[in-house]
């Protein structure tokens, strides 16, 4: 099915390693976007990307890294993880002029730190 | 930039009983206006969403919602609560059609009673 796929749902990290959230769409989406959700605070933007090669920053980028090296992938990493870094991770994506085709969300990676 | 701020953090309804969130937002430009629905350990579906046009707008599973200018507002009804809408929901806000960044309201928890 058409979609946006997260890999892996479910990781355990100590402290200080690092990692890489995946995050693959196969419905030709220009925008790609990661948000953590946190219990009271809804979802948080953390780095987006509008194209292939492009990326930026959103609300709480401190700690990710991103990429876009093709349309279909969007890969999160984390650096050095921290305990503040647990949290519930979604991708998503949409078409050129996102607002007006809607955002496809995946179903999420569940991650702690400890 | 723009905010949603979502009036309840949780709100318990009977079966067959109105269901209302309210949902506000700050905006410099005209706004987009969402709501998705997130069922336990599933990511974010869309509900319906608000760009331009009427302002009554309709969705899947019988909810819809009211857009007024004049009082910021975006709220969510459905006539009849129906078990299957237990959920965590939440509204969103995008400054048009160009801007692909999604800011979430912190998100209101709805239980139903039998």
């Amino acid at each position: 099915n058409a979609g946006v796929t997260q890999t892996p749902k479910f990781q355990v990290l100590k402290t200080g390693q690092s990692m890489t959230l995946q995050c693959a769409q196969d419905m030709n989406h220009e925008y790609m976007s990661w948000y953590r959700q946190d219990p009271g605070m809804g979802l948080r933007l953390i780095h987006y990307s509008v194209g292939a090669g492009i990326t930026d920053q959103g609300e709480v980028p401190n700690g990710y890294n991103v990429s876009r090296s093709t349309t279909e992938d969007f890969p999160l990493r984390l650096l050095s993880a921290a305990p503040s870094q647990t949290s519930v991770y979604f991708c998503a994506s949409s078409a050129q002029g996102g607002a007006n085709y809607g955002y496809t969300f995946g179903s999420g990676t569940r991650l702690t730190v400890v | 930039a723009q905010s949603v701020t979502q009036l309840g953090s949780h709100v318990s309804v009977s079966e067959g009983a109105l269901v209302l969130l309210r949902c506000n937002y700050s905006s410099s430009v005209p706004p987009y206006l969402f709501w998705y629905v997130q069922y336990p350990n599933q990511g974010l579906q869309l509900l319906l969403k608000y760009t331009t046009g009427a302002t009554l707008v309709k969705g899947i599973n019988g909810f819809e919602a009211e857009f007024k200018k004049s009082e910021t507002s975006f709220h969510l009804t459905k006539p009849s609560a129906h078990m299957s809408d237990a959920a965590e929901y939440f509204c969103a806000v995008s400054e048009g059609s160009n801007d692909y960044k999604l800011s979430f309201g912190a998100g209101t928890t709805v239980t139903v009673r039998a």
